[in-house]
């Protein structure tokens, strides 16, 4: 149980194009997901906190008109990376949490590999 | 939010032996967790252990945690080639925002 969809595995694109990336959970209902990004042999660095119905947490650094996270409903949170450039080539990954805060794990996607040439 | 950090950076054992990795934290928690990420993939959780707990164990995996020293392990018995992967430690406390360090890297040489 608790598994969480990432679509597309990989994508490219050229710059100045926008793309979107899908994270769904199939079994479960997720109010908060959390997307990723992870450089090559990096962590992941957390970009934004996505709640269901209200507006997406950015954390500090990360653009929200650059990164625009969409939680319309408790199972599909979606991460356009818009206007794309070289720079925001990377792997974006999301997770969700099946149950309430503090005792849950995560739930991870299998992430998206972004090339922007 | 708060970061783990997990060290070594990087492990390279033989088949069967033990794989031991650390990670250390800064403040209070209410829970800790461990989580396994093949090259290329998302993360896949392994066992979590809450701040009452010293040890716990899942096949063949022990994850024990000392909140004095702010610091837990994870021990991975009889390796094997398939347990090749980098390996992340996930602390919070309250609102629980999830945060990772850099990993350690588990090479399993068959």
């Amino acid at each position: 149980g608790a598994v969480v969809s990432q679509h597309p595995s990989w994508v490219i694109c050229k710059s100045g194009t926008s793309v979107k990336i899908e994270c769904r959970s199939l079994d479960f209902q997720a109010t908060t997901m959390f997307w990723y990004r992870q450089f090559p042999k990096q962590s992941l660095m957390l970009m934004a906190t996505s709640n269901e119905g209200s507006k997406a947490t950015y954390e500090q650094g990360v653009e929200k008109d650059k990164f625009l996270i969409n939680h319309a409903s408790l199972t599909l949170s979606t991460l356009t990376v818009t206007s794309a450039h070289p720079e925001d080539s990377s792997f974006y990954i999301c997770s969700a949490r099946a149950g309430a805060a503090g005792n849950s794990p995560l739930h991870f996607g299998n992430g998206t590999r972004l090339t922007v040439t | 939010s708060q970061q783990g950090e997990e060290d070594p950076q990087a492990l390279s054992i033989q088949e069967g032996e033990n794989a031991t990795m650390n990670c250390s934290y800064k403040t209070s928690i209410n829970n800790l967790q461990w989580y396994r990420q093949n090259s290329g993939r998302g993360l896949v959780h392994l066992i979590l252990i809450r701040s009452n707990e010293r040890e716990k164990h899942s096949g063949r995996l022990r994850v024990t945690l000392d909140t004095s020293k702010k610091s837990s392990s994870l021990l991975i018995t009889a390796s094997r080639a398939a347990d090749t992967a980098s390996y992340f430690c996930a602390t919070g406390i309250g609102s629980y925002i999830p945060t990772f360090g850099r990993g350690t890297s588990l090479i399993v040489h068959p």
